[in-house]
């Protein structure tokens, strides 16, 4: 099946760090990935992981993969009120790579 | 900043009309996919284009036709629009010597009365 799942909000102190969940169903996906989308705009493209790779840093944000559970995290360090955005979680799907299945997102909000 | 540029920003159509929404991809890019996004939900596939010829679609009915032209710009078209294909159209253009990583436009949206 194609599904993805994120909860749905999630609400932290400026400074905390945010981690932000997600469950996919398709074992054969080659990439995962994070996008940030904020009021009114396109999405942007945070991060992603290759699907054999467990861990994945960049700067703030820190992708965690768990093949077995096919569980994806982002956690994001020192969350600033910028970062207050809706995010979402991707695979793509095996049967075409050309096509991503999204997750309903996560709305961040950082507060001061 | 993606390079990848979409018009209209935004649209206003009344129902039974027809629309076309353009799309630049990123330069070294070859490959271009279409996703609509409704309100309060993640974005779903309708299809991708490459070498000019569809290369997967989504769930989306035959009145969502799209083109592909040589320098890899695209067009997505939506015959006889409905109350529910208002959305935010977005467009992604990709690699496909990079992995495919897809990278998106600001999206057109798309308003039917």
């Amino acid at each position: 099946g194609e599904d993805v799942e994120q909860s749905l909000f999630l609400s932290v102190r400026e400074g905390d760090s945010s981690v932000i969940n997600c469950t996919y169903t398709d074992s054969s996906s080659t990439y995962l990935y994070w996008y940030k989308q904020e009021p009114g705009a396109g999405l942007q493209l945070l991060t992603y992981i290759f699907s054999n790779m467990d861990m994945k840093q960049d700067q703030r944000l820190t992708v965690l993969l768990n093949k077995k559970d096919k569980h994806l995290s982002l956690r994001i360090a020192d969350t600033q009120t910028g970062d207050s955005a809706i995010y979402f979680c991707a695979e793509n799907y095996s049967g075409n790579t050309g096509k991503l299945i999204f997750g309903q997102g996560t709305t961040l909000q950082v507060k001061p | 900043e993606t390079g990848v540029t979409q018009s209209p920003t935004h649209l206003i159509k009344t129902r039974g009309q027809q629309v076309t929404l353009r799309c630049s991809s990123q330069s070294g890019h070859n490959t271009v996919s279409w996703y609509q996004q409704a309100l309060g939900q993640g974005p779903q596939f309708i299809f991708q284009y490459y070498r000019e010829e569809e290369n997967g679609r989504g769930n989306f009915p035959p009145r969502f036709s799209g083109l592909q032209f040589p320098n890899y710009s695209s067009e997505l078209n939506v015959n006889a629009l409905e109350l529910d294909d208002s959305a935010l159209y977005l467009c992604a253009s990709s690699s496909t010597s990079s992995g495919n990583i897809q990278y998106f436009g600001a999206g057109t949206r798309l308003s039917v009365l």
